[in-house]
């Protein structure tokens, strides 16, 4: 199986500030069709996750330009800019290139 | 809008089978794939399998000996039967809307399901 790594496992953010989230893949996801099957999704505390980013960098339906996400390969980061009080919460990469999909174990996003 | 919802017994006996449903509106199981997954308490996320548009499935082999999905599309349901519980497998367990291309789009709100005696 894929084995999806994060950094950091927390991180501490002022609110308006700028952070990023990096997921770190055990091989390429780069699939045999040319797509890169890698998202984010953020879980808000008590809540189930939630999809913020597909195929690397494409925003799902109704994300905020606040959050993008960039990187190939095996190597992918997921900015956050102008941080608000709604963006806290754990947030996870994770792949649908090769079966099974599989997930990052996850960054904690918490207010300093 | 696309909706789903889990439901099942939130307390199952060790060694017993959990059965869990997932109930969708807003999109036709006969041409959406949906997925289970789950999430131990504090813990990440684990695919569990897939029931795809077309009726096959997909297991993930760490417990596919124990599980199988299926699906009533004229109720819009999907089903997880797992069995042979044990107290790892205590967790909230999600049902998601899962597409090739963008992964898993919606998800449901979950339901927690405790192994113990």
């Amino acid at each position: 199986d894929v084995v999806m790594t994060q950094t950091p496992v927390s991180l501490s953010v002022s609110l308006g500030g700028q952070v990023s989230i990096s997921c770190r893949s055990s091989q390429s996801l780069v699939h045999n069709n040319g797509n890169t099957y890698l998202s984010w999704y953020l879980q808000k505390p008590g809540q189930s996750p939630q999809l913020l980013i597909y195929k690397v960098s494409n925003r799902f339906s109704g994300i905020s330009d606040r959050f993008s996400g960039s990187g190939s390969g095996t190597d992918f980061t997921l900015k956050i800019s102008r941080v608000e009080p709604d963006d806290l919460g754990v947030y996870y990469c994770g792949q649908g290139t090769q079966y099974p999909p599989t997930f990052g174990a996850g960054t904690k996003l918490e207010l300093k | 809008q696309v909706q789903l919802k889990e439901s099942g017994p939130g307390l199952v006996q060790p060694s017993q089978t959990l059965s869990l449903t997932c109930t969708v509106s807003g999109l036709s199981l006969t041409s959406n794939s949906v997925s289970w997954i789950r999430q131990p308490p504090g813990k990440g996320l684990e695919w569990m399998g897939v029931i795809w548009s077309n009726g096959g499935t997909d297991y993930n082999s760490a417990i596919k000996s124990r599980l199988s999905i299926s699906r009533d599309t004229s109720k819009s349901q999907v089903f997880l039967k797992m069995n042979s519980l044990q107290t790892e497998d205590t967790a909230m367990y999600f049902c998601a809307r899962i597409r090739i291309t963008t992964g898993f789009d919606y998800w449901g709100q979950g339901v927690m399901v405790t192994v113990s005696s």
